[in-house]
């Protein structure tokens, strides 16, 4: 069974600082993996996604993710941290299976403080 | 604009009350799906749907139920049978082409029980 672990429920950067958030992940078929940020009383807004292409993925707002499955780690990275960049994130794997059922992460919540 | 609407925004409900969340997509989706979401939970599946008049549990189906009568359309009703309602309701909708299809998400509705 698919599952799906953040390491850290709060991650605090300064502005300008690098950013990394820790996803692993648990499938016995190859995954489809997913990062999401969701602002506070808001929907979900798909960051980036690994569909078996390329193992570095590029997503929005400069952020950008490597799926390394020696070590089933799909971590989001970000150079250098904007004060917009403040919100929760979610990583999630695809269950498969014909539909996209998707298995999340407890979250991650980033400050970024001056 | 193409999306997914939920409503009411905030709701909240008495003891003993059903209440049902609105979900609307005009993204032509076939597959739409209802999360809930906890702090420090993640998202949990609750129903799936991919066709018309078809829909299946997710992990946490017990007290909720719902309706696929049009496509762009999937309500959830929150019956008096779920014993902590108090969340946030997240709906979601994809063209199921296959596993790793993005998956949109409304904005999503806090039901609160008072």
């Amino acid at each position: 069974a698919q599952s799906v672990t953040q390491l850290g429920s709060h991650v605090s950067v300064s502005e300008g600082a690098l950013v990394l958030l820790r996803c692993n992940y648990s499938s016995s078929v190859p995954p489809y993996l997913f990062w999401y940020v969701q602002y506070p009383n808001q929907g979900l807004q798909l960051l980036l996604k690994y569909t078996s292409a390329a193992t570095l993925v590029k997503g929005i707002n400069g952020f950008e993710a490597e799926f390394k499955k020696s070590e089933t780690s799909f971590h989001l990275t970000k150079p250098s941290a904007h004060m917009s960049d403040a919100a929760e994130y979610f990583c999630a794997v695809s269950r498969g299976g014909g539909y996209n059922k998707l298995i999340f992460g407890a979250g991650t919540r980033l400050a970024v403080h001056p | 604009d193409g999306g997914i609407t939920q409503s009411p925004k905030y709701l909240f409900r008495k003891e003993g009350q059903n209440v049902t969340l609105s979900c609307e997509q005009n993204l032509n989706h076939d597959a739409m799906y209802w999360y809930r979401q906890d702090p420090g939970q993640g998202l949990r599946l609750i129903y799936y749907s991919q066709i018309v008049n078809d829909f299946q549990k997710g992990d946490i189906a017990e007290g909720y139920s719902v309706s696929r009568e049009k496509k762009e359309s999937f309500p959830l009703t929150v019956t008096s049978a779920q014993k902590n309602p108090t969340a946030f309701y997240l709906c979601a909708s994809d063209s199921s082409t296959g596993t790793g299809t993005e998956a949109f998400f409304g904005q999503g509705t806090r039901l609160t029980v008072v």
